[in-house]
């Protein structure tokens, strides 16, 4: 596509319920991340795959928090049992490889747990 | 690990007029330095970027930044800033040994141009 969308744009959610947030990357980009950016802070990494592989889940707040990217294009982020803190914009870019590559950031998801 | 400091939360500067967006970087090992733009309701838009080479680096939009190794400094320059300057701005580093781009951000710097 001819940049990275994310749906939906805004999220409202009660307490302990499930949300799934979805990232459609660049179609020749193989690497995707998922950003977590509170307000009033800057991104913070999440998660990030390299085609459908997810070498480093290391910036997962816990295990509610999961990714998929099943078939290396679309992904997806599920929280689970969300909570207020989870309130937050979720970020998701893609870039062609590694290293060095620009990453080319979604207008983000606003989600919002009261 | 890495961390990113952005002292100034936000900057008001008069058109025309230069401007100095601060960074400072915190890494036990090399990095590769970046600056992000983000205007309202959009995404984070890649400014510039230092990999290797010149330490002077140019970007979009009439800004460039200088790494300074000694001083483990990324300050973002203008000369000469208009109104659609106005966005928040994010320096990020990553680190350069591992196969990918995990960017740690600062809390960024809101620019703010008036007439």
């Amino acid at each position: 596509g001819a940049g990275v969308s994310q749906s939906p744009r805004y999220k409202v959610t009660k307490r302990g319920q499930d949300v799934t947030l979805r990232c459609d990357p660049i179609s020749s980009h193989a690497t995707l991340y998922w950003y977590q950016q509170a307000l009033g802070q800057g991104p913070e990494f999440l998660t990030y795959f390299n085609y459908e592989a997810q070498p480093d889940k290391s910036g997962l707040p816990s295990d509610r928090f999961s990714a998929e990217r099943p078939e290396g294009s679309i992904s997806t982020l599920t929280i689970q049992r969300t909570e207020q803190r989870d309130s937050a914009m979720y970020r998701c870019a893609s870039s062609l490889g590694t290293g060095g590559d620009e990453q080319y950031f979604g207008p983000g998801t606003r989600l919002t747990v009261t | 690990a890495q961390s990113v400091t952005q002292l100034d939360s936000q900057v008001p500067v008069f058109e025309e007029a230069p401007v100095e967006l601060r960074c400072n970087y915190s890494s036990s090992v090399s990095v590769y330095l970046f600056w992000y733009v983000q205007y309202p309701n959009q995404g984070l838009q890649l400014l510039l970027k230092y990999l290797s080479g010149s330490t002077l680096v140019k970007g979009i939009n009439g800004f460039e930044a200088e790494f300074n190794k000694s001083q483990t400094s990324f300050h973002l320059r203008k000369p000469s800033v208009h109104i659609s300057d106005t966005a928040e701005y994010f320096c990020a580093v990553s680190d350069r040994n591992t196969g990918f781009q995990k960017l740690v951000f600062g809390t960024g710097t809101r620019l703010l141009v008036s007439p």
